[in-house]
């Protein structure tokens, strides 16, 4: 599996926008982008996915590097409750596979 | 509430003791995988299920381990002679089977504790 490199934690200011960086050099063609995150206690969830064009829905905006080998989760107005474990993962179309996560981005939000 | 569900949420076990879990999936999704978290880590996959075959497992998954989905519904995860090592949080996931997205719904995850 392509593997993706994210920093280990990132702090924000509540109502701040941020943005959590994913490098994914050895990315295939074929691999979407997806991003879960796991808030406390909780297992994770799903947040958005993409291939080539940026995304945007009611959680978050994925914005996809033109070359693919990277792409950032844009969390417009963080809010406390976006305190988690953000994990970028690359899955192949088409196929029943199974979510590789790695060890993901912890996210600090404070008043 | 619809969503996937897990029982139970902890349990806490003798080393070489058996341990079963279960996993009640979203309604009409045909896919369930089993994931195990240990502290400080992301979930590593250990199998997975199409209705009621197994398709894939994970090197992780020992021969201790075996799980089941009987009638294509609910799963169990059973743990034979437990070890120190075995603890973690077992989560299991189901989805509808999607091309692209194929989005997995986590359940809240079983933490076993092994002492």
């Amino acid at each position: 599996d392509a593997k993706t490199t994210q920093p280990n934690s990132m702090e924000s200011n509540e109502e701040e926008p941020v943005h959590l960086p994913c490098n994914h050099s050895t990315i295939s063609g074929t691999d979407y982008i997806h991003w879960y995150r796991q808030l406390p206690s909780q297992g994770p969830e799903y947040v958005i996915h993409g291939l080539t064009s940026n995304v945007n829905n009611r959680m978050a905006s994925l914005a996809i590097a033109e070359d693919r080998k990277s792409s950032t989760l844009i969390l417009h107005r963080a809010t406390l409750r976006d305190a988690a474990v953000y994990y970028c993962i690359l899955r192949g179309a088409g196929t029943a596979s199974k979510l590789t996560f790695g060890t993901g981005t912890r996210l600090q939000v404070t008043l | 509430d619809t969503g996937v569900s897990q029982d139970p949420r902890h349990k806490i076990t003798k080393r070489g003791q058996n341990v079963t879990f279960r996993c009640d999936p979203i309604s009409e999704h045909n896919r369930l995988y089993w994931y195990r978290q240990t502290l400080g880590q992301g979930p590593e996959f250990l199998t997975y299920f199409q209705n009621e075959a197994q398709l894939e497992k994970s090197r992780l998954l020992s021969d201790r381990f075996s799980a089941e989905r009987p009638k294509g519904s609910f799963s169990t995860l059973e743990i034979q002679r437990t070890e120190q090592g075995d603890s973690a949080m077992y989560l299991c996931a189901s989805s509808s089977g999607g091309l692209v997205a194929d989005t997995q719904y986590f359940g809240p995850g079983t933490r076993l504790t092994v002492l």
